[in-house]
């Protein structure tokens, strides 16, 4: 099983729409968490950080939920620069160091 | 200053060079990482180093040797690379590694193995 799984999409939808995404974690050493945008060719930026009390951002909110092991990100009134790939991040501690695992992505595309 | 700088922007090498990337961060930052990136896939971790020591290797041949000089560089040498190695490698940072604060990253050297 992978230690961080998201809907791969892509999500295609059209501009001021709501959208959300989900991502689920399996190491419970997780302990910090992160949404991370990419454009294409380009290096993966921080979107948000995700806390257990829940975050928001202008038009994005990130929400955790320890117990079920789950993140997600809601967009607001989306914007066609929203479109790139979003990827769920966590940091999971181990004895040495922590690693920083990304998800899979998801592609998400505005269309006018 | 919160930029990683990584060098080359691009590289094209033969199956029997050797040749280095670079990363510097001057944030301070006492964890640096490397990973790999192909197309339409999610960064993988290859190595994770902290206070410049060897932390984490996540299985990576040994065709890829990393090397942290200092706490602002990381380098990756690579020597007898096969096609496949071809990606985009992307060097990050962070506060500490126990911190579990975020990761910087630079730009990344895509990377063309002929």
């Amino acid at each position: 099983r992978k230690e961080v799984e998201q809907d791969p999409g892509p999500f295609n939808v059209p501009e001021g729409a709501t959208v959300a995404f989900n991502c689920t974690y399996s190491n419970s050493a997780s302990q910090s968490f992160f949404w991370y945008r990419q454009d294409c060719r380009k290096e993966p930026k921080l979107l948000m950080s995700v806390y257990s009390s829940g975050n928001e951002d202008g038009r994005f909110t990130a929400q955790l939920n320890r117990a079920s092991q789950y993140i997600s990100l809601l967009i607001r009134d989306s914007k066609l620069s929203d479109s790139a790939t979003y990827l769920c991040v966590v940091n999971i501690m181990y004895s040495s160091a922590s690693k920083i695992i990304f998800g899979s992505g998801t592609r998400l595309s505005i269309r006018p | 200053d919160t930029e990683v700088t990584q060098t080359p922007k691009h590289l094209v090498m033969g199956m029997t060079n050797k040749k280095s990337l670079k990363c510097e961060q001057h944030m301070g930052h006492r964890a640096m990482y490397w990973y790999k990136q192909k197309a339409k896939k999610p960064p993988e971790l290859m190595f994770v180093y902290s206070y410049e020591k060897l932390s984490i290797n996540e299985s990576v041949p040994s065709r890829f040797s990393p090397e942290c000089p200092n706490s602002s560089l990381l380098n990756l040498h690579l020597h007898a690379l096969q096609p496949e190695d071809s990606a985009l490698y992307l060097c990050a940072s962070s506060q500490e590694s126990s911190l579990g604060a975020e990761a910087f990253f630079g730009q990344g050297t895509r990377l063309t193995v002929v």
